[in-house]
């Protein structure tokens, strides 16, 4: 069975830094392209980020572009969002989610995390 | 940029209706990249739909996915209390990688 288990939330100060997991299992987690999405409270699904299987394509969407950082570590089945200079808008639920081996489409999203960025 | 503009974004219909929901896109897109999920109250989206009308691993068949240009529809033929959820349409393009409709609340009447 598929599974995508999302860690590393909390609360944290503007400016502040924070870094989400994803322990992934059931599936072959190396050939797989992983994403994030986020939702803010009330709203709407907002793409983050996107790694390629093996790190070689990362994209981000330009809201967070040069603050937060994709990565992964396949040996470990886990993907990471590092995420730097937080603001109030960056408050959310973050989910990880499978790219349906390269369709482009999720087909498998973790239960979220949540993110509030308050002082 | 492409966006994604759903309508309506509420609609109120009773079990057994049948519902359908628009996604209109701002240029012309690929059929092939437009997907719809379903997300129900604290829960993670759902894929319901890819390729703009093929249905996801066990979705069933009351639920269909038609269009192409810049213009799609979600359409339940006979809608189950389960159905109420919000439904967003998605588009992989160029940038953003990835682009959501603002959601369609289907609502119990």
């Amino acid at each position: 069975e598929v599974q995508l288990v999302e860690s590393g939330g909390g609360l944290v100060k503007p400016g502040g830094s924070l870094r989400l997991s994803c322990a992934a299992s059931g599936f072959t987690f190396s050939s797989y392209s992983m994403n994030w999405v986020r939702q803010a409270p009330g709203k709407g699904l907002e793409w983050v980020s996107s790694i390629s299987s093996s790190s070689g394509y990362i994209y981000y969407a330009d809201s967070v572009k040069g603050r937060f950082t994709i990565s992964r570590d396949n040996a470990k089945n886990s993907l990471y969002l590092q995420m730097n200079s937080l603001r109030a808008e960056d408050t959310a639920v973050y989910y990880c989610a499978r790219d349906s081996g390269g369709y482009n489409r999720f087909d498998y999203w973790g239960q979220g995390t949540l993110v509030t960025v308050s002082s | 940029e492409i966006v994604l503009t759903q309508s309506p974004g509420i609609l109120s219909l009773s079990p057994g209706e049948r519902a359908t929901l628009s996604c209109r896109a701002s240029q012309s897109v690929s059929s092939s990249y437009l997907v719809w999920y379903q997300q129900k109250p604290g829960q993670a989206p759902r894929l319901l739909i890819y390729g703009a009308s093929s249905r996801a691993t066990g979705i069933p068949d009351r639920f269909s996915g038609s269009g192409s240009g810049t213009d799609f529809t979600l359409t339940i033929s006979r809608l189950e209390p389960g159905d109420f959820a919000v439904y967003y349409c998605q588009h992989y393009g160029s940038s953003p990688l990835y682009s959501f409709g603002q959601g369609t609340k289907l609502e119990i009447k």
